[in-house]
């Protein structure tokens, strides 16, 4: 049973376009959302993370939108670069584990 | 050291043997996960250690799977009578608190033929 829904689980963008990842999730006790960065052969990164108390978190060309009521965020990736092509996880905890989405590739044309 | 680091990097193994997996955490990180990534697949979570208290084991699959680790140092999973669906990338973790913030390894992938 998947705890955290991801969407899509691929996407092409232009350098320069807007990429938008969606999650979704069930448990109301979650209270931390990460978003993870992986390239082929390394073990994925922290990229941003953000708390319920907030709606959205910027870093950067990174933000992450949070709807607590609906249970959903997402991360949007502006002025994407080919630097950004990579699989970009999802994940959600409520104590010390992490339950995380199945991942989106995005390819960044140049 | 700097990062996690995990050995093997990579592991081709014969369906039936058994193999052992190290991770070295990040020094003064109490807390230590492994987590499985399948081809295209999310991570899932495998098993929890946070300093000396009971490991947190309720994601093994099977009792084909163990893992121990000495203190706050080195880990290692191990996976006995290998079976082809075994075949993953194996990801360790570690965190200073146990609540989120992980740095991950670059894994170990784990072949099954």
């Amino acid at each position: 049973q998947q705890q955290v829904k991801q969407s899509p689980q691929s996407l092409i963008v232009q350098k320069g376009g807007i990429s938008i990842i969606n999650c979704a999730y069930e448990n109301t006790a979650f209270d931390y959302f990460p978003w993870y960065q992986q390239f082929p052969g390394k073990g994925p990164a922290l990229l941003i993370a953000i708390r319920p108390d907030v709606s959205e978190k910027k870093e950067g060309r990174f933000t992450i939108s949070f709807n607590k009521s609906a249970k959903q965020f997402s991360l949007h990736i502006m002025d994407s670069q080919p630097g950004d092509s990579a699989t970009y996880f999802c994940a959600a905890s409520g104590d010390y584990k992490l339950s995380f989405g199945a991942g989106t590739t995005v390819t960044v044309r140049a | 050291g700097a990062g996690v680091s995990q050995s093997p990097s990579n592991k081709v193994t014969e369906k039936g043997k058994d193999v052992e997996l190290r991770c070295d955490p990040i020094s003064g990180h109490t807390a230590l996960y492994w987590y499985r990534q399948r081809l295209g697949q999310g991570l899932e979570f495998l098993i929890y250690f946070q300093g000396n208290s009971a490991p947190d084991k309720s994601g093994l699959p099977s009792d084909r799977f163990s893992a121990e680790r000495t203190g706050e140092s080195v880990s290692t999973l191990t996976i006995q009578r290998t079976q082809q669906e075994d075949s993953a990338v194996y990801l360790c973790a570690s965190s200073f608190t146990g609540r989120g913030g992980y740095t991950f390894g670059s894994g170990t992938r784990l072949t099954v033929v």
